[in-house]
């Protein structure tokens, strides 16, 4: 089956540095997703990317879908400690099966203010 | 307006009991997914039901799993004779149309914590 490779695993930072993280995959995903989630919670949503190459501004988070369409990275410029969470990508297909999302293993944040 | 209500939050059999897990989708989505996170792990599809059907369950384990989405009240998965690979956290979501996120609603609910001991 597919998989998607996140990384990193985990990151500790101070507040108000910038953060990356990226995704990638064996194979090609059509969307392109970025969720946080929060101790105790769901996923939330946080940025979805359509096409190849395409570059998405969410406050102070960042993405970009690669051109292959096997990678994405997300970005969070000048971090708070609100930023703190598990951040997961998701790969999303087309056609039939366009309702079953892909994650990968997630990257743990940790902000210190 | 209410998101996904998960019910319980957090469960806890002995291995050998049943487990059921219940799910309320938002008001106006008729179709629901049901997800399983191990410890350290992102999410896992694994079945998609619209009301008082099954449309793909290809990421159900082959025994003791089962979902339904009766016409009236909530989706429930059931797992029986629960062993303590099954402790994991298990997601649903719900969307107004069989599409997901974002443009359609692909919502995610809090989440049921089971923990079999």
């Amino acid at each position: 089956g597919q998989q998607l490779n996140q990384s990193p695993q985990s990151m500790f930072i101070q507040e108000g540095e910038d953060v990356s993280m990226n995704c990638t995959s064996s194979s090609i995903f059509n969307t392109w997703l970025w969720y946080k989630q929060d101790p105790g919670e769901g996923p939330v949503l946080l940025i979805a990317l359509y096409k190849a190459g395409e570059l998405t501004s969410n406050g102070r988070l960042t993405a970009q879908f690669g051109i292959t369409r096997k990678d994405s990275f997300l970005n969070i410029s000048a971090s708070i400690p609100s930023d703190v969470g598990i951040y997961f990508c998701a790969g999303l297909n087309s056609g039939g099966s366009n309702y079953k999302l892909t994650f990968g293993k997630g990257t743990l944040l940790t902000v210190n203010p | 307006n209410a998101g996904v209500m998960q019910n319980p939050r957090h469960l806890v059999r002995r291995r050998g009991q049943e487990a059921r897990l219940r799910c309320s989708p938002m008001k106006g989505h008729s179709h629901v997914y049901w997800y399983r996170q191990l410890p350290e792990e992102g999410l896992k599809f694994m079945v998609y039901l619209q009301k008082e059907n099954i449309i793909d369950e290809s990421g159900m384990p082959k025994e003791r799993f089962s979902a339904e989405f009766p016409k009236e009240g909530p989706s429930i998965l059931r797992i029986q004779q629960v062993v303590r690979g099954d402790s994991a956290a298990y997601f649903c979501a719900s969307s107004p149309r069989k599409e997901a996120p974002p443009n359609y609603g692909y919502t995610f609910g809090s989440g049921t914590r089971l923990t079999v001991v």
